[in-house]
């Protein structure tokens, strides 16, 4: 089976503290791809970013940071030094190989307060 | 260059009614994908196309719901006989191809009276 577990439905923190949110997924495919994806009031879902499952080095692209364990089959996003713009739902994905598919989480309501 | 684009961002119809809801995909993207979103079920796939034929309907809900896309470009999702629980936000996507990562459009609002 194919699934993606988002654990934390809503997170609340001040402006300026780390948070972490939560992935935790399940597949039999030996090859596989990872995505987070933020969605602000907006509406939008916007890419944040991808991972396979054949690369196990972890990434930090300004603020965030990804740390992909395969051993306990986890992608877990780390926003540091935490502000109000980052207030969005954060959103887990695993690629569905046999059909194309983004497989979601429940999704991680993030909230910033100044 | 342009996103995805989806029309009508917002539509409001009465039940019973059929609607027609659009995605023009980023230019180049052979692969195109509908997604519902809604409160009580998440983000849930509905139907994800190849060029112009549909490998994976698996996620259309009944046979109610209907799409197609031409020239490997524009895709139509069509609800016909609109029932309550068919609101939601339709959400599309396009990727180079499968398995390349998916860009989303900004949604239609669907709500039906």
């Amino acid at each position: 089976a194919q699934k993606v577990t988002q654990a934390q439905t809503e997170i609340s923190v001040v402006e300026k503290e780390d948070v972490t949110l939560d992935c935790v997924y399940e597949t039999r495919d030996t090859t596989y791809y990872l995505f987070w994806y933020k969605q602000p009031p907006s509406g939008e879902l916007v890419f944040l970013i991808r991972r396979n499952s054949f690369d196990e080095q972890n990434e930090i692209s300004g603020r965030y940071s990804w740390n992909f364990q395969k051993s306990t089959s986890s992608f877990n996003f780390t926003i540091t030094a935490s502000q109000v713009v980052d207030s969005a739902v954060y959103f887990c994905a695993l690629y569905y190989n046999q059909g194309g598919k983004l497989i979601f989480g429940q999704g991680t309501e993030l909230s910033v307060k100044p | 260059g342009a996103g995805v684009s989806q029309s009508p961002s917002n539509k409001v119809t009465e039940k019973g009614k059929d609607v027609e809801l659009r995605c023009d995909p980023i230019s180049g993207h052979t692969a195109l994908y509908w997604y519902r979103q809604s409160l009580g079920q998440g983000l849930e796939f509905l139907i994800y196309f190849q060029g112009n034929s549909a490998p994976d309907k698996s996620g259309l809900p009944s046979d109610r719901f209907s799409a197609e896309r031409t020239g490997g470009s524009v895709s139509t999702l069509t609800i016909q006989r609109t029932q309550q629980e068919d609101s939601a936000v339709y959400l599309c996507a396009s990727s180079l191809g499968q398995k390349e990562t998916q860009y989303f459009g900004p949604g239609t609002r669907l709500l039906v009276l």
